[in-house]
C-alpha cells in the first residue's frame, strides 16, 4: 500500500472549518483513500473514503486532487469533540483489508 | 455504522498470568477480524489477521504462541495474551470487516487497556 504523509499537528478554532491535508504521491489506480480518527483512549472511528471523486457524508468531506496524489479532509464546523488524531490511509482494492496506520495528524480544536 | 464491541475495556493482571480479550461484531457477520496494539504516544500496529474458521496470520515480529487468536464464529474473535509480562502492557484494539465487500470500511472496537503488574 502507498505511503501517506500528514502534518503532525494542526489547530483549529471551534466553529471553523478544519482542513486536514494528506499527501499520497505514490498512490496507484486501484487504491482507495480512507480517513479514520482516534479520540484519546478509544478505538479508531471511520470517517470517509473515496477513490477519485470527491465524497461527502454527515461527518466530513473528502477532496481528492485530479492526479490523486493528495487529498484533504474537511470538517465543516469543528467542535471540541473533534479533537483527535486523524489518519489518512491508502489501501489496495482486493487486499485483505489490512490498514497500515501512520502517525496521523493531531487536530486540536480550541474554544 | 456497524458496532464492534470489545471486552473488557481495561484489565490489570499479574505478571505470568494469561488474559483473554473478546471482540464481537454485534450487528453484522465479520469474516475477517484484525488485532492491533498501540503503545503510548504511538500509532496502531497490526498484530494479526484472522479469518473465521482458519488460523490467524501474524505480522512479522509478533509471537503467535504468545498472542493466541481464535476466530471460531462470524461474530467473535478472541486474543489471549499468554504469560503476560509488563512489556505487554498496551492498548489492544480489534477491528472487523463485513463479508467480502472490497470497498467497505472496517469498524473498530473501543479497545482494551492491559496493564501487567
Amino acid at each position: 500500500d502507498a505511503k501517506t504523509t500528514q502534518p503532525p499537528s494542526m489547530d483549529c478554532a471551534e466553529g471553523r472549518a478544519a482542513n486536514l491535508p494528506c499527501n499520497h504521491s505514490t498512490i496507484s489506480g486501484n487504491e482507495y483513500v480512507y480517513w479514520y480518527r482516534q479520540i484519546h483512549s478509544q478505538g479508531p472511528q471511520y470517517i470517509i473514503h473515496g477513490l477519485k471523486n470527491n465524497e461527502t457524508n454527515e461527518m466530513a468531506s473528502l477532496i481528492i486532487t485530479e492526479d490523486r496524489k493528495s487529498s484533504t479532509l474537511i470538517l465543516p464546523h469543528a467542535t471540541l469533540r473533534d479533537t483527535a488524531v486523524y489518519y489518512c490511509i491508502v489501501r489496495v482494492v482486493g487486499s485483505n483489508y489490512k490498514l497500515t496506520f501512520g502517525k496521523g495528524t493531531l487536530l486540536t480544536v480550541n474554544p | 455504522g456497524a458496532v464492534v464491541s470489545q471486552h473488557p475495556s481495561w484489565v490489570i493482571c499479574k505478571s505470568g498470568t494469561s488474559v483473554k480479550i473478546e471482540c464481537r461484531s454485534l450487528d453484522f457477520q465479520a469474516t475477517t477480524m484484525f488485532w492491533y496494539r498501540q503503545f503510548p504516544k504511538q500509532s496502531l500496529m497490526l498484530m494479526a489477521t484472522s479469518n473465521e474458521g482458519s488460523k490467524a496470520t501474524y505480522e512479522q515480529g509478533v509471537e503467535k504462541d504468545k498472542f493466541l487468536i481464535n476466530h471460531a464464529s462470524l461474530t467473535l474473535s478472541t486474543l489471549t495474551v499468554t504469560s503476560a509480562h509488563p512489556e505487554d502492557s498496551s492498548f489492544y484494539i480489534c477491528s472487523a470487516r463485513e463479508g467480502e465487500k472490497m470497498s467497505t470500511e472496517a469498524f473498530f472496537g473501543q479497545g482494551t487497556r492491559l496493564t501487567v503488574v
